[in-house]
């Protein structure tokens, strides 16, 4: 079936302006994490959630952040007045236990 | 956020040589998992492990969980011009600490015809 996905795959914004990067799970999976990604370094835990629920947000790095998942499928994350520390690759992984997870494309952000 | 200790950080390699790749932490681990990253595309996951000492084998890849828990390794036979990429390894802590997945810092490969 089909795999991970991201939209938008790149987006520009200035600074101060909010953003919503979205993801949509494999079909079924249970579990859907965030993370960030910065060039030349491993992705960087930001949360996760199990069905709806957000188990786990303290890799997120300050209050700007935010992400949701109301359905316990398709998930939202949120940068509030984006700073231009903010620019990074943006992944989302989903998995149907808890110890394994598949890679969407990533949404790259840059913050002008 | 943490990260593991991923070595070698690059490897420049001849093709049909062996290669080998460990990753190392301070904190114990449920689950390892090893990942591949093509430039551009997201981490493909290609081998998980789930119990300490395990050995599993995918194709050419091999990849062990050290008896630990602190590290794991992975290699990769007669090396071929598609292993080039970035190798990530991930490792989980127990549910007790949380279900967080550690990403190690990354081995470049590059395979030279």
């Amino acid at each position: 079936g089909a795999g991970v996905s991201q939209s938008p795959r790149y987006k520009v914004t200035k600074r101060g302006q909010d953003v919503a990067l979205r993801c949509d799970p494999i079909s079924g999976h249970v579990s859907l994490y965030w993370y960030r990604q910065a060039l030349g370094q491993g992705p960087e835990f930001l949360t996760y959630f199990n069905y709806e629920a957000q188990q786990d947000k303290s890799g997120l790095p300050n209050d700007r952040f935010s992400a949701e998942r109301p359905e316990g499928s398709i998930s939202t994350l949120t940068i509030q007045r984006t700073e231009q520390r903010d620019s990074a690759m943006y992944r989302c992984a989903s998995s149907s236990r808890t110890d394994t997870q598949y890679f969407g494309p990533g949404t790259r952000l840059t913050v002008l | 956020g943490q990260q593991l200790n991923q070595s070698p950080q690059s490897m420049f390699i001849q093709e049909g040589e062996d290669v080998s790749m460990n990753c190392t932490s301070s904190s114990i681990f449920n689950t390892w998992l090893w990942y591949k990253q093509d430039p551009g595309e997201g981490p493909v996951l290609l081998i998980a492990l789930y119990k300490a000492g395990e050995l599993t084998s995918n194709g050419r890849l091999t990849a062990q969980f050290g008896i630990t828990r602190k590290d794991s390794f992975l290699n990769i036979s007669a090396s071929i011009p598609s292993d080039v990429g970035i190798y990530f390894c991930a490792g989980q802590k127990p549910p007790n600490t949380g279900n967080q997945f550690y990403f190690g810092t990354g081995t470049s490969l590059t395979v030279i015809p």
